[in-house]
């Protein structure tokens, strides 16, 4: 059963700093890892989408890896702003099961300007 | 193209009370998700829907908790009778690939 883990469970960073998410997941059979951003009271925003053959992906200021063989994934946010404040949450998918995610339990940022 | 719509937006009940959430997908897609997201977690799977059909509900509590989607269209969750426990985060998403899901805004229920 795969479970998904993020640490550190909040972060609180000023601006301008560079910061790592982590995230880690216990069965490497992935179809893909999807990082997303949740704002207090709204649903949830998609960053980006690694499949299971890629290493990373690139939004703007965000880059995500994937490691699968280490059960790992990055997300990276360059030149962090206080509008990054928010819950970002990984979630991965896994072969035949119907496009089902399965998420860690977020890492709650915290940009002070 | 208009999101995934989800209401009530924020629903206080007492325990024991049962009561009902709707959500309307995007339209066009085929599979529905129910997430239930308490608070400090991830949100977990309840229910998965393909066009009116349940693909999984291995984590849905079959003795409080239903849901159906008519037509494969709208779909309805309901939770008889609420516990304390249920207070949390229902989030409702739809997908026309394996790839990608949409989420509504959620239902914030509170049991008191």
């Amino acid at each position: 059963k795969q479970e998904v883990t993020q640490i550190p469970a909040a972060l609180s960073v000023p601006e301008g700093e560079n910061l790592v998410l982590n995230c880690s997941f216990t069965d490497s059979a992935i179809y893909n890892l999807q990082w997303f951003r949740q704002d207090p009271g709204k649903g949830l925003t998609s960053l980006l989408l690694i499949q299971s053959s890629q290493r990373e992906q690139t939004s703007g200021r965000l880059n995500a890896s994937l490691d699968k063989s280490s059960g790992r994934s990055t997300l990276y946010i360059a030149a962090s702003q206080p509008g990054d404040s928010a819950t970002y949450l990984c979630a991965t998918r896994m072969y035949n099961q119907g496009g089902k995610l399965i998420f860690g339990q977020g890492t709650e940022l915290s940009v002070k300007p | 193209e208009a999101g995934v719509a989800q209401s009530p937006r924020y629903k206080i009940i007492e325990k024991r009370q049962s009561v009902a959430f709707w959500c309307n997908p995007i339209s066009g897609h085929a599979t529905l998700y129910w997430y239930q997201q308490i608070l400090g977690q991830g949100p977990k799977l309840l229910i998965q829907f393909q066009n009116n059909g349940v693909v999984d509900d291995s984590q849905l509590p079959k003795d409080r908790f239903s849901a159906e989607r008519l037509k494969g269209v709208d779909s309805t969750l309901k939770i008889q009778p609420a516990k304390l426990e249920d207070s949390a985060v229902y989030l409702c998403a739809s997908s026309s690939t394996e790839y990608e899901q949409y989420f509504g805004p959620g239902t914030r229920l509170t049991v008191t």
